[in-house]
């Protein structure tokens, strides 16, 4: 069974510092996103991630994939209020879907930066 | 450019009623995905559309959910006979020939 874990699954964090949320997934991609949702909200496009060594930035949030590992980070940097919502990865693993496109979405993690 | 337009935003049903939502795709999007997402979990795949085909109903429940995106107008998941368990938010995303997705606003359904 395709996985994609992200852990933390919560995180609780001050304003101005830094945190790493994981996203482990469990079949080859070449390719990842990275969405928030705010509560009651759609999912916005935040980055994404084509190749192996892929590092994209936007703002305090900055974006990395290894597909050698399997494994994609999102990197917060100085935290600020504003950030709190819930971060998905997303996996579309092209061999497995046959070209469907379909994706697998991670099990979110749930971010709360405190002022 | 209006997006990837559902409606309705809020959806309440009692039990054994059917439930309809609609999913307009981009202009120019042929491919509709349906997902769902359960409170406090992830979006998990149900259904790939083109138009006037289902191309993967992999993640479709085997009963009670069927889903048509018309040659004309809007895609339409339909649950019938909905049960509590089938309160959670609904998203539709459409792409062109590219990859990435565009997501709707969702529906989000409650069962009474």
């Amino acid at each position: 069974e395709l996985k994609v874990e992200q852990n933390p699954l919560f995180l609780s964090m001050q304003e101005g510092k830094n945190y790493t949320i994981y996203c482990n997934y469990s079949t080859t991609s070449d390719r990842l996103y990275w969405y928030r949702q705010d509560p009651g909200k759609s999912l916005e496009s935040l980055f994404v991630l084509l190749s192996n060594g892929a590092v994209k930035q936007e703002g305090r949030l900055m974006a990395s994939l290894d597909t050698k590992a399997r494994l994609s980070t999102l990197h917060i940097t100085a935290a600020v209020h504003d950030l709190s919502a819930t971060y998905f990865c997303a996996v579309d693993p092209l061999r497995e879907s046959s070209g469907t496109y379909k994706y697998i979405f991670g099990t979110g993690t749930r971010l709360k930066v405190l002022a | 450019n209006a997006g990837v337009m559902q409606n309705p935003r809020h959806l309440v049903r009692r039990r054994g009623q059917e439930a309809r939502l609609r999913c307009s795709p981009m202009k120019g999007h042929s491919h509709v995905y349906w997902y769902r997402q359960l409170p406090e979990e992830g979006l998990k795949f149900m259904v790939y559309l083109q138009k006037e085909n289902i191309i993967d109903e992999s993640g479709m429940p085997k009963e009670r959910f069927s889903a048509e995106f018309p040659k004309e107008g809007p895609s339409i998941l339909r649950i019938q006979q909905v049960v509590r368990g089938d309160s959670a938010a609904y998203f539709c995303a459409s792409r062109g020939t590219s990859r990435g997705y565009t997501f709707g606003s969702g529906t989000r359904l409650t069962v009474v």
